[in-house]
This record gives structure tokens, C-alpha cells and sequence, in this order.
């Protein structure tokens, strides 16, 4: 059974980088699956940010490619996302998810394991 | 703003049928790309309840089914139970833009 933690400070200032990291188990982040993070602001919808294979290889919602970085370390089984010069908009539950390949080109996925999520806010 | 819409809110009596519509467009579910569902209960992560239009995840009781036509497509929940109150979200890809998932606006259901 795959499971998925996500990790990072709770609170980040205006301006600043949020940075969070989902450690994987239960199964290697080096498989054939994309790995993403979704977030969802308080009392709202889902917003899928970005995805990343174990090749390093990346996807990023284009609204958020600008700010968004999200990087792998094999060795850890683990992936991160930052996201800079963050807003009060960026408060939200951060998830990371698994993403199953359902097609190659272009990449579609659905996602079958998620983390119970972490809320960030942005905040001085 | 999403590009996917679902009615804001649905109801339905203990044992009921209920469906949830996830409206696209040509960039979207019309281009051909499918549709995953996903339940979210009260403060919990999304759980995934659909994948491909129409199939179920082992675990997923068969109450649930999905279905795709044209720009559109919909989550029937038959037998409603207490049980099957929370928020539901559609997912799929556009090719808008850059190309990015995307998820429906969000639909939550009450069962009366």
C-alpha cells in the first residue's frame, strides 16, 4: 500500500518561498508513475500544480509555471515543490498525489494515492 | 477558474439516484481526453471513485458509475446513502495553454 506524507512549515511570509516535501512509501518513487502536488484553498476547489517523473522530467500547471519548482531526490524516495513569491492567494491545503499514466501524449493521468495534505498560509 | 463545471450543490433522500454533470469543452473533454471522479469526505484528501469515464477502482462500491458524451460528463450515484455526503470532483486534461490537468469546480451532495 502506497502511502504519501507531506512536510514543510505551516506559515510562510508574503514574498516569501513555500517549500514542502512529500515522502513516498510502500512503493519506489523511481516506478512508472508521475508524481504531482495539488492544492486547494480553504472552502474551495482543487488546483493540480505539477507533476514530476523520477527522470527528472516536469509538468507545471502554466498559471503557477512562472513560481513553481518541483524537484526529485531518488535517494530519499521523496519529492518537493517550491513555490516563490508567494501571496495570500497561495493559502491553501498542499497535496502531493501519485499519477497514474492513463496517456503518454499528451500526458493525461488520474490519481490513485494521495497524502492527507498539509495547510499553508501565507501570512506576516 | 476552473474549466470544468459541476453544479454547485445536489440533494437526494436516503436510496435515491443522484448525478453530478462536469461540463467542458473543446479543449477538454470534447477533445476526446477522459474523465476521472473523485470523492472528497469532510476534511479528508480526495479519494479517487472514477478513472477512464467509467471505471471503478477496486473498492469502489458499484453505486457509482460514470459516463462521457460530447463536452460532457456525469457521476451517478444510485442507493444514496449518509454515507456518500461530501464533495465530488471531476478531473480531466486540457490542451489549452500549455496543456495542464484540470479539475471541475466542485460538486457537494446532501443526502436528506
Amino acid at each position: 500500500q502506497v502511502q504519501l506524507q507531506e512536510s514543510g512549515p505551516g506559515l510562510v511570509k508574503p514574498s516569501g518561498t513555500l517549500s514542502l516535501t512529500c515522502a513516498v512509501s510502500g512503493g519506489s518513487i523511481s516506478s512508472s508513475n508521475w508524481w504531482s502536488w495539488v492544492r486547494q484553498p480553504p472552502g474551495k476547489g482543487l488546483e493540480w500544480i505539477g507533476e514530476i517523473y523520477h527522470s527528472g522530467s516536469t509538468n507545471y500547471n502554466p498559471s503557477l509555471k512562472s513560481r513553481v519548482t518541483i524537484s526529485v531526490d531518488k535517494s530519499k524516495n521523496q519529492f518537493s515543490l517550491k513555490l516563490s513569491s508567494v501571496t495570500a492567494a497561495d493559502t491553501a491545503v498542499y497535496y502531493c498525489a501519485r499519477g497514474i499514466v492513463w496517456g503518454a501524449d499528451p500526458p493525461e493521468r488520474y490519481f490513485d494515492y494521495w497524502g492527507q495534505g498539509t495547510l499553508v498560509t501565507v501570512s506576516s | 477558474q476552473s474549466v470544468l463545471t459541476q453544479p454547485p450543490s445536489v440533494s437526494g433522500a436516503p436510496g435515491q439516484r443522484v448525478t453530478i454533470s462536469c461540463t467542458g469543452s473543446s479543449s477538454n473533454i470534447g477533445a476526446g481526453y477522459d474523465v476521472h471522479w473523485y470523492q472528497q469526505l469532510p476534511g479528508t484528501a480526495p479519494k479517487l471513485l472514477i478513472y477512464g469515464n467509467s471505471n471503478r477502482p477496486s473498492g469502489v462500491p458499484d453505486r457509482f458509475s460514470g459516463s462521457k458524451s460530447g463536452t460532457s460528463a456525469s457521476l451517478a450515484i444510485t442507493g444514496l446513502q449518509a454515507e456518500d455526503e461530501a464533495d465530488y470532483y471531476c478531473q480531466s486534461y486540457d490542451s489549452s495553454l500549455s496543456g495542464s490537468e484540470v479539475f471541475g469546480t466542485g460538486t457537494k451532495v446532501t443526502v436528506l
